[in-house]
């Protein structure tokens, strides 16, 4: 069902940059709609880490950052932390499916 | 502190019905759209569906139409979600998150904060 898709994972060394990609068309990312990331830890419910692409809530370390391109946006995690292991899921809204809020297919952050 | 709390894990036979719950505090609960989520296990997430509580007004997405029923109660600021013949498939953790954002002319950017802590549905004989 997911639209946008992500790399399944992706990992780094602590300290390391890495980055997340979220690939969508024209129909959701490509039309214009807001990308918003989101931070799943082990057990947990899922919490809003970056919303209108490069947004981050209070509470966030500014070591998350995010960005949007054309059809696509990236996440990105620098000074990588121990504690930053967990799943990552873009979202964004889709024009021709009945006004669906859409998620990515979501990326496994592994601290090497 | 705006807070989700959802109800507890559920344990129920195929063809059962079952109503689960998300209670909101520290914001008016008539004033913002609630949505639910699905995330299977080991999966990732799914859009469900979004209910104003202010006046009821409901969407869902075209995989869960039919399947789910969302509804609300603003007396006591509660979103519900229902099945009325679960299936071994709907096995799976249900959130309930509140929609932040804006929609203008039939688009919209939103998201979604905070997030209920999750409910466990498991659906087997």
């Amino acid at each position: 069902q997911s639209v946008l898709t992500q790399p399944p994972s992706v990992s780094g060394a602590p300290g390391q940059r890495v980055t997340i990609s979220c690939t969508g068309s024209s129909s959701n990312i490509g039309a214009g709609y807001d990308v918003h990331w989101y931070q799943q830890l082990p057990g947990t419910a899922p919490q809003l880490l970056i919303y209108g692409n490069t947004n981050r809530p209070s509470g966030v370390p500014d070591r998350f950052s995010g960005s949007k391109s054309g059809t696509s946006a990236s996440l990105a995690i620098t000074g990588l932390q121990a504690e930053d292991e967990a799943d990552y899921y873009c979202q964004s809204y889709d024009s021709t499916l009945s006004g669906s809020y859409v998620f990515g297919t979501g990326t496994k952050v592994t601290v090497l | 502190e705006v807070q989700l709390v959802q109800s507890g894990a559920e344990v129920k036979k195929p063809g059962e019905s079952l109503k689960i719950s998300c209670k909101a505090s520290g914001y008016s609960f008539t004033s913002y759209w609630i949505g639910w989520v699905r995330q299977m296990p080991g999966k990732g997430l799914e859009w469900m569906g979004i209910i104003y509580p202010g006046d009821s007004d409901t969407r869902y997405s075209p995989s869960f139409q039919g399947q789910v029923t969302i509804s609300a109660d603003k007396s006591i600021s509660t979103a519900y979600l229902q099945w009325s013949s679960l299936k071994a498939s709907d096995t799976a953790m249900y959130y309930c998150a509140r929609r932040l954002g804006y929609c203008s002319g039939g688009s919209c950017n939103n998201w979604f904060d905070p997030w209920g802590q999750g409910t466990l549905v498991t659906v087997s004989s």
